[in-house]
């Protein structure tokens, strides 16, 4: 099963550059998310995606822009890459109802570590 | 104030050992709760949600204790292979599931 797969698992930037993280989930998920995650800051929302047409900033989405492509897809764009962004970054999806539930967990993905120069 | 606190660690304990976690959230709102498991350079994993009554899975119990806020993860007879960093999760619903993590806790389970 593969559940939540992100790409690319690493990548380096130069401070400038753009990129785009892939995030695609398989289990029919009407919610996902994009974190970051940082030593001593634990996972910070960066933005979510409720349903499929919508996508909301979390707590943290200075820099960053997302599209949700179709139910399966959420995409997490970085238009001009800051050494601040040096992180690893988790999507997670949740919520095969609608409206959703507020105690379903989250699926993650295993991660993209991300390194900006 | 953060939304979810835990005491980072590290907790060393030999095997065998019972462990407790606590974790603090601030938001009396709060309605789901859940504690993940983090293994080094991996990702979380849902470990278990925590019930109003408690609850039980093998050798981990989770209870929430609303009035204090607070919520807890006993792990008795510890495995090597428990070591990992333990993530309190606490679910402020606003329209999607959106959840807020605690720091971690630190756990290594020594032979």
């Amino acid at each position: 099963n593969a559940g939540v797969t992100q790409t690319p698992k690493f990548q380096v930037l130069k401070t400038g550059q753009s990129m785009t993280l892939q995030c695609a989930q398989d289990m029919n998920h009407n919610s996902m998310y994009w974190y970051r995650q940082d030593p001593g800051m634990g996972l910070r929302l960066i933005y979510y995606s409720a349903s499929e047409g919508t996508t909301d900033k979390g707590e943290v989405p200075n820099g960053y822009n997302v599209s949700r492509l179709n139910k399966r897809e959420f995409s997490l764009r970085l238009e001009s890459a800051a050494p601040s962004q040096t992180s690893v970054y988790f999507c997670a999806s949740s919520s095969p109802e609608w409206p959703p539930k507020p105690n379903q967990p989250q699926h993650f993905g295993d991660g993209t570590r991300l390194s900006i120069l | 104030r953060k939304e979810v606190e835990q005491d980072p660690g590290p907790f060393n304990v030999p095997e065998g050992a019972t462990v407790a976690f606590n974790c603090t959230y601030s938001n009396s709102a709060s309605q789901s709760f859940f504690w993940y498991r983090q293994d080094c350079r991996k990702e979380p994993k849902l470990l278990m949600s925590v019930y109003s009554s408690g609850n039980e899975d093998g050798r981990f119990t989770a209870q929430l204790n609303r009035a204090s806020q607070y919520i807890s993860l006993l792990i008795r007879d510890s495995k090597l292979s428990d070591s990992a960093t333990y993530l309190c999760v606490v679910n402020v619903a606003s329209g999607a599931n959106n959840l807020f993590f605690g720091t971690g806790t630190r756990l290594t389970v020594i032979p």
